[in-house]
């Protein structure tokens, strides 16, 4: 089995600060990466995803996650965020081979003025 | 639009009553995915169709939550006797072959239920 731990529920941060945004998991086999994204009163998207190769991916809005095996981590990053960015995030694992998605319970990110 | 649609956007019920929630998925994506999103708990893992294949019923929390997909496409989840516990948003999501893992999901907009 297994899981995903996102240890902060919210993070406040100023406009143009730079975020970092936790997520570890535990898994007995090797597994597949994702970071979705949820903007106020809008279904879930795709953000980013590690899947193979190198293990800093990015997406298309600024944000980039590093896949750290040896610590299980896979947290996501941006050096400076807009307001637009408010939204809650979540952290998902796939183990290699199954389709079964495990999710955590999800970072809210509050950009300041 | 060509993405994931859930029926009805909103409802509200009656604590003993039985509802039903629809899902389309993507026309050609043969795997599909029910969870349920509460406050603070978030996305917990219904159950998962795929093609023909007997599904994935893991996660359904109690025998009052039964999920059905007809054709390989259009899914229904029904919950009987509903409780108060069961109110949230339950959202649909589907993705494509080849289905070896670590494929995209695509959600839909959820519906939200209301157990009064």
């Amino acid at each position: 089995a297994q899981s995903v731990t996102q240890l902060d529920s919210q993070v406040p941060v100023f406009e143009e600060a730079p975020v970092e945004l936790r997520c570890n998991y535990s898994s007995s086999v090797s597994v597949y990466l994702f970071w979705y994204v949820q903007y106020p009163n809008q279904g879930l998207q795709l953000l980013l995803k590690y899947l193979s190769g190198s293990t800093l991916v990015k997406s298309i809005n600024g944000f980039e996650a590093e896949f750290n095996k040896s610590q299980t981590s896979f947290h996501l990053r941006k050096p400076s965020v807009h307001i637009s960015d408010t939204a809650e995030y979540f952290c998902a694992v796939n183990p290699l081979g199954y389709q079964k998605v495990t999710f955590g319970t999800g970072t809210k990110l509050q950009v300041i003025p | 639009g060509a993405g994931v649609s859930q029926s009805p956007s909103n409802k509200v019920t009656e604590k003993g009553k039985d509802v039903e929630l629809r899902c389309d998925p993507i026309s050609g994506h043969t795997a599909l995915y029910w969870y349920r999103q509460s406050l603070g708990q978030g996305l917990e893992f219904l159950i998962y169709f795929q093609g023909n294949s007997a599904p994935d019923k893991s996660g359904l929390p109690s025998d009052r939550f039964s999920a059905e997909r007809t054709g390989g496409s259009v899914s229904t989840l029904t919950i009987q006797r509903t409780q108060q516990e069961d109110s949230a948003v339950y959202l649909c999501a589907s993705s494509s072959p080849p289905l070896a893992g670590g494929e995209t999901q695509y959600f839909g907009p959820g519906t939200r239920l209301l157990v009064l």
